[in-house]
């Protein structure tokens, strides 16, 4: 139990165009989803923190206007990456907590983004 | 921000011998929790120790915590080739996140 998928695996993208990267729990429900980001050889840097039905709260440097992140359902985060930049090229990673006052987070695979 | 620092940041070891890896982290914590990273992979949850814990086992996974040092040591034990990854701890502070440590590479040579 409690897998998290996200989708795509990996995509490369044109400068000046978004990219949508959807974060699922398969089998539980996520009051809470957690977007990171990891630079190669680096360690995760947390983006946002979203709950479901509420709007996402960014980390400090993480611009919002940028990184849109929707928690639309229980099972379901999205993260578009808008107006694309190479700098922007990481690998993207989501967990999702199942209960509030859970400890626990279970991470996505992960998405390979390339800019070009 | 990072909250921890793991040391070394590289390992080689041969199969068969242990693997230390240290994290000292800055804050009061609620848990401290290991987590495993293939290359280019998610993140594997290895073991979580809470605060008032001081060491914590599961199989070749031995874990300690020492609040007053903010510190923490993952040992495995006779470790293999398939234990080759980069190995992470990551603090809960009690506000909904974690916050990654620097992380350790580990080579295990056959």
């Amino acid at each position: 139990g409690a897998v998290v998928s996200q989708h795509p695996s990996w995509v490369i993208c044109k400068s000046g165009t978004s990219v949508k990267i959807e974060c699922r729990s398969l089998d539980f429900q996520a009051t809470t989803m957690f977007w990171y980001r990891q630079f190669p050889k680096q360690s995760l840097m947390l983006m946002a923190t979203s709950n479901e039905g509420s709007k996402a709260t960014y980390e400090q440097g993480v611009e919002k206007d940028k990184f849109l992140i929707n928690h639309a359902s229980l099972t379901l985060s999205t993260l578009t990456v808008t107006s694309a930049h190479p700098e922007d090229s990481s690998f993207y990673i989501c967990s999702a907590r199942a209960q509030v006052l859970s400890y626990e987070q279970y991470f996505g695979p992960g998405t390979r983004l390339t800019v070009t | 921000s990072q909250q921890g620092e793991e040391d070394p940041q590289a390992l080689s070891i041969q199969e068969g011998e242990n693997a230390t890896m240290n994290c000292s982290y800055k804050t009061s914590i609620n848990n401290l929790q290991w987590y495993r990273q293939n290359s280019g992979r998610g993140l594997v949850h290895l073991i979580l120790i809470r605060s008032n814990e001081r060491e914590k086992h599961s199989g070749r996974l031995r874990v300690t915590l020492d609040t007053s040092k903010k510190s923490s040591s993952l040992l495995i034990t006779a470790s293999r080739a398939a234990d080759t990854a980069s190995y992470f701890c990551a603090t809960d502070t009690g506000f909904q996140k974690l916050v990654f440590g620097t992380g350790t590479r580990l080579l295990v040579s056959p």
